[in-house]
């Protein structure tokens, strides 16, 4: 089982819309949480940090489930350059200082 | 502020050939991975050097691959011989601090094609 699975969609969402995330994770030692977004043919780009108590930035919304070992990222109020590739990444020390990170949510927003 | 500098942005090359990947980190960072990206296999850590110490290379895929970190400044990713599988986005980040604190900053990658 690969360290972090992500549903690689794609997502085809109407602009105004609102959509979420999630990913699964399988060591229940990790221990930071991330979501890094990727444009086409770009280099990823760090979006937001996920924080136990889950977090917000502005129409993004990130949360933790250790329970079940997923995070989630929501995106309310869709734009159309909220299309591009969202990796959910995962730390924990036993990999070193590596980040894992998952192959990627593609979004696409239509108008 | 200057971000992570890669070069080249393309290469395109024949196989068996030799293939030099350079990347220079921000200023001030002390972290730097290099990593590779394709499509079947999404995003991989193939070495990380802190404070330019090589500190983990298990993801490098064989001897084929090297890489050196000679000042804080410069970093270089080497393939010989160069194989078709090789092709791949190749991306530098660097970070300040280890990666469980702080955020990777990406360079633009290299997109190599071994033919």
């Amino acid at each position: 089982r690969k360290e972090v699975e992500q549903d690689p969609g794609p997502f085809n969402v109407p602009e105004g819309a609102t959509v979420a995330f999630n990913c699964t994770y399988s060591n229940s030692a990790s221990q930071s949480f991330f979501w890094y977004r990727q444009d086409c043919r770009k280099e990823p780009k760090l979006l937001m940090s996920v924080y136990s108590s889950g977090n917000e930035d502005g129409r993004f919304t990130a949360q933790l489930n250790r329970a079940s070992q997923y995070i989630s990222l929501l995106i309310r109020d869709s734009k159309l350059s909220d299309s591009a590739t969202y990796l959910c990444v995962v730390y924990n020390s036993n990999s070193g200082y590596a980040l894992n990170f998952g192959k990627g949510t593609s979004l696409l927003v239509t108008p | 502020d200057a971000g992570v500098i890669q070069s080249p942005r393309h290469e395109v090359t024949e196989m068996g050939q030799e293939v030099t990947l350079r990347c220079k980190p921000i200023s001030g960072h002390n972290s730097l991975f290099w990593y590779r990206q394709t499509m079947m296999r999404g995003l991989e850590l193939l070495i990380y050097f802190n404070n330019n110490v090589p500190i983990d290379d298990s993801g490098m895929p064989e001897d084929r691959f090297s890489a050196k970190m000679p000042n804080a400044s410069f970093s270089t990713l080497k393939i010989q011989p160069s194989e078709p599988r090789d092709s791949a986005v190749y991306f530098c980040a660097s970070s300040l601090g280890r990666a469980i604190n702080q955020p990777q900053h990406f360079g633009d990658g290299t997109r190599l094609s071994i033919l």
